[in-house]
């Protein structure tokens, strides 16, 4: 069974760009949460989609949007980037996001803004 | 604001040592406590989890310990190897009001283990 792959790997972006990131969940699995991982603050939760509904939402500028299509797939978006927001973009999905069915991580965006 | 703190930073045994993770949380909506492992360039990968009505749980050579009344969990990996160098996360998830799971993470603990 595939893994969650997200796309691409790497980005670089300048300030007050737009980026928008891709996973795709394992099949079957119908929750998708995004993280942002730094240094400083480590691992940080984003918002979950379930069923193409945002259903649970971080402490994040609206600059930071997602959604999710039918099939699972989701996007995330990043308006007017700041250097700040140069991390590495998690994505994890699961089967229905409740109960204790574990999150599977891709391995990841890695954003760099100049 | 840091819900769930982790500690140490770092650490570094030898081969065969017992390395100790500690977590500590102030939320007691907590309800699930998983641990996840990170090496560099992949995702964290999940390794083993407890539920706050257990006070221990074992998994191969990883064990978690949880003491609910103190608010706090640790990670201990026994017999270490070179090859569990890796970025230690620990975790612990909520709900939100529509009962939807929200997992928040600790700031993880790189681990090398010497040959």
């Amino acid at each position: 069974k595939a893994g969650v792959t997200q796309t691409p790997r790497y980005l670089i972006k300048t300030r007050g760009q737009q980026v928008t990131l891709s996973c795709s969940p394992i099949s079957g699995h119908r929750s998708v949460s995004w993280y942002q991982q730094t240094p400083g603050q480590g691992l940080q939760f984003l918002f979950e989609y379930f069923s193409e509904t945002q259903r649970n939402k971080g402490n994040f500028p609206g600059r930071f949007s997602g959604r999710q299509f039918s099939n699972s797939r989701s996007e995330m978006n990043v308006s007017t980037l700041e250097l700040g927001d140069s991390a590495l973009y998690l994505c994890a999905s699961s089967v229905d996001g409740g109960g204790n069915q574990p999150q599977h991580f891709g391995d990841g965006t890695r954003l760099s803004i100049l | 604001q840091q819900q769930v703190k982790q500690s140490p930073q770092s650490l570094i045994v030898q081969k065969g040592g017992i390395p100790i993770i500690n977590c500590a949380y102030e939320n007691t909506a907590f309800d699930y406590f998983p641990w996840y492992q990170q090496f560099p360039g992949k995702g964290p990968a999940l390794l083993i989890a407890i539920r706050p009505d257990v006070s221990e749980k074992k998994e191969g050579r990883f064990t978690i310990s949880f003491n609910k009344s103190a608010k706090q969990f640790s990670l201990h990996i026994m017999d270490s190897q070179p090859g569990d160098s890796a970025t230690y996360f620990c975790a612990a998830r909520d709900r939100n009001s529509g009962g939807y799971q929200k997992v928040t993470f600790g700031t993880g603990t790189k681990l090398q283990v010497i040959p």
